[in-house]
């Protein structure tokens, strides 16, 4: 079975760059079967999506934050990364990184279990 | 982009009830639609998936129905383990997005 396990600085400041790592294990980043996205939750709110990415590394951004945001897939070490720069208080959120199967009609299946980034001075 | 607007925001019942909760879509999304489960500290966990289709392990006391910008989750007799938010999800477009929540509460 999947798992996901995202992992990355708890504080930022801002204007600066957020930038979180998500471990995959049990499956392999390289396969075309999956996107691997990113979502968040700002603390007692709903959930947003942020985009996702093939193994082949094609993006799919918000666009509320695709000027900001960059994703990448390091197939060598099967890790997912997530960076979102210039930062402020509104980006203070949990961060989930999850698997999305590509074919089926299939929506987001499993999720990491998130990591709590706070931006603050 | 596709608004989900769920209704209500917030829901008492008792264990053993059957509730309900809305969901619709500002546009037609087919049967691109799921509902997540989240307790809290907890990563979000996939009930049903293209509108009605229940997801391997989710008690068959769950289900959905819907297509195009009316859907529904339907839990036939609560249980204490179903106090939780629930979320509506659309991934027919892009951007994907999600409902604002339901909370089920303990009456």
């Amino acid at each position: 079975q999947v798992q996901l396990q995202e992992s990355g600085p708890g504080l930022v400041k801002p204007s600066e760059t957020l930038s979180l790592t998500c471990s995959v294990s049990g499956d392999s980043v390289s396969t075309g079967l999956y996107f691997w996205s990113w979502m968040r939750q700002p603390p007692g709110k709903g959930l947003e999506w942020i985009g996702h990415i093939s193994h082949t590394g094609t993006t799919k951004y918000s666009p509320f934050l695709a000027s900001r945001v960059t994703m990448s897939v390091d197939t060598s070490t099967n890790q997912l990364s997530l960076n979102l720069n210039s930062v402020s208080a509104a980006d203070t959120a949990v961060y989930y990184c999850a698997r999305t199967p590509r074919f089926g009609l299939l929506p987001t299946d499993y999720w990491g279990q998130g990591t709590l980034v706070t931006v603050s001075s | 982009d596709i608004q989900m607007t769920q209704s209500p925001s917030t829901l008492s019942a008792s264990v053993g009830d059957r509730v309900t909760i809305a969901c619709r879509a500002s546009q037609s999304i087919s049967t691109w639609l799921a509902w997540y489960q989240q307790k809290p500290g907890k990563a979000p966990k996939l009930l049903i998936y293209k509108a009605f289709s229940l997801e391997s392990g989710v008690p068959s006391r769950f289900s959905g129905s819907g297509s195009g910008t009316e859907f529904t989750l339907t839990i036939s007799s609560l249980q204490p383990d179903d106090f939780a938010a629930y979320y509506c999800h659309q991934y027919h477009t892009y951007p994907h997005t999600f409902g604002q929540g339901t909370k089920l509460e303990i009456k």
